[in-house]
């Protein structure tokens, strides 16, 4: 099976750590996004890449979130000096480049902050 | 901007009853629209989508959806209800293709 790989599954660490979570898209997908999703909320949008590009941030998102996705392929989500209020599922998912392509997603890493 | 509206975070329904969970939308240009599912423990899964052709719209599981454009609604329905239905069911807008702008969620519990 070769769908979206998320890693770790689960993560805690204490507040004001730094933490990276990686996501490997389905290998033909140039289009990756990153979600957040905390219990009984719907996934909140955090920012997309197009191939290595980053075309899109969401204005919630504070300085301390940086994403990366170098060669294309796999990407990166850093969280810098993490605080409780982080603690969520991060999701990722990938598409073709075409408007009504669907977003296939990964299982999600799951950030505890204590 | 664009949102997606989802009226009740939780639905029960009896095993075989109909399920009709609602959706509405608000969207300055032509929307396209998903339902994605969400299983315990497991990614979201899509159900079905509208890209603008036909208005009722079958998906994978019985489900089906219809565009009302006069409403701006996307109420997904599935005639008989299934114990493996229980899930967690989101609605989602995608203004001009793209990310995709989720609902907050309706769960649904199906009794025997």
């Amino acid at each position: 099976d070769t769908g979206v790989s998320q890693d770790p599954r689960h993560k805690i660490t204490k507040r004001g750590q730094n933490v990276t979570f990686r996501c490997d898209p389905i290998s033909e997908h140039n289009r990756l996004y990153w979600y957040r999703q905390t219990l009984g909320q719907g996934p909140e949008f955090l920012t997309y890449f197009q191939n290595e590009a980053q075309l899109e941030k969401s204005r919630l998102l504070s300085d301390r979130f940086s994403a990366e996705r170098p060669k294309g392929s796999f990407s990166t989500l850093e969280i810098q000096r993490t605080e409780q209020g982080d603690s969520a599922m991060y999701l990722c998912a990938s598409s073709l480049n075409t408007p009504t392509s669907k977003l296939f997603f990964g299982s999600g890493t799951q950030l505890s902050v204590l | 901007a664009q949102s997606v509206t989802q009226l009740g975070s939780h639905v029960s329904v009896s095993e075989g009853a109909l399920v009709l969970l609602r959706c509405n939308y608000s969207s300055s240009v032509p929307p396209y629209l998903f339902w994605y599912v969400q299983y315990p423990n497991q990614g979201l899964q899509l159900l079905l989508k509208y890209t603008s052709a036909a208005t009722l719209v079958k998906g994978i599981n019985g489900f089906e959806a219809e565009f009302k454009k006069s409403e701006t609604s996307f109420h997904l329905t599935k005639p008989s209800a299934h114990m493996s239905d229980a899930a967690e069911y989101f609605c989602a807008v995608s203004p001009l293709g793209g990310k995709l702008i989720f609902g907050q969620g309706t769960e649904l519990s199906v009794k025997p």
